[in-house]
């Protein structure tokens, strides 16, 4: 069964500290992880998008990676802000119109 | 721009009473989706299209409808509300089909069924 992972399922850190975000899949085949960054209220936006080739990718303060032998990914955030929380899924494409959904990490950015 | 448009964005019903989620996109994407989200849960699909007048089932289509007349507007029917159909429903679309196209979603309707 095709299941995507996350961990912690919440957090609280302060302003200006880093983070890092995990996500574990079982999804076979593999085609490519995406990161969305769901606010209060408001639907998933994309962050980064990761194939198979691909280790780490970088978006602003969000640095997301790959290791596609151990289905990990993680997502570090550097330097939080305020407006950083927010919940945080990992969604995991394979095969055909196959995409499955993580539960998604809480992080709550405190001053 | 206004991307994905979900109305309403609350809405309270009794069980048994129907009634349509509203979804419009802009951005000419032949691909839209319903999902849902429940507490500590991953998004479900409901329903999805390729294009106008193409649906197909996604994983948890009992109790729902779709209509894809136009590329535009997707609307997700419910028929005799449940209590299990309180969620929180998001409508998405895509350029490309969800596992390869980054996902654009509305801002979300949140349902209550008494």
């Amino acid at each position: 069964k095709n299941q995507v992972e996350q961990s912690p399922q919440s957090l609280i850190i302060l302003e200006g500290k880093n983070c890092t975000l995990q996500c574990n899949y079982t999804v076979s085949p593999f085609s490519n992880l995406r990161w969305y960054k769901q606010d209060t209220g408001r639907g998933p936006v994309s962050l980064t998008i990761m194939t198979f080739s691909e280790n780490t990718k970088s978006n602003g303060r969000y640095t997301a990676t790959l290791d596609a032998d151990t289905k990990q990914s993680s997502l570090h955030i550097t330097a939080s802000q305020l407006s950083d929380s927010a919940s945080y899924i990992c969604v995991v494409s394979g095969g055909y119109q196959k995409v499955t959904f993580g539960t998604g990490t809480k992080l709550q950015v405190i001053p | 721009n206004a991307g994905v448009t979900q109305t309403p964005k609350f809405r309270i019903l009794k069980i048994g009473q129907s009634m349509t989620l509203q979804c419009t996109q802009d951005m000419n994407h032949n691909y839209m989706y319903w999902y849902r989200q429940d507490p500590g849960m991953g998004l479900k699909l409901i329903y999805y299209s390729v294009g106008a007048g193409i649906t197909d089932k996604g994983e948890v289509p009992n109790g729902y409808n779709v209509s894809r007349s136009t590329t535009e507007d997707f609307p997700l029917r419910l028929e005799l509300a449940a209590p299990s159909q309180t969620s929180v429903y998001f409508c998405a679309s895509s350029y490309y089909t969800r596992n390869t196209g980054e996902l654009f979603f509305g801002e979300g309707s949140r349902l209550t069924v008494l």
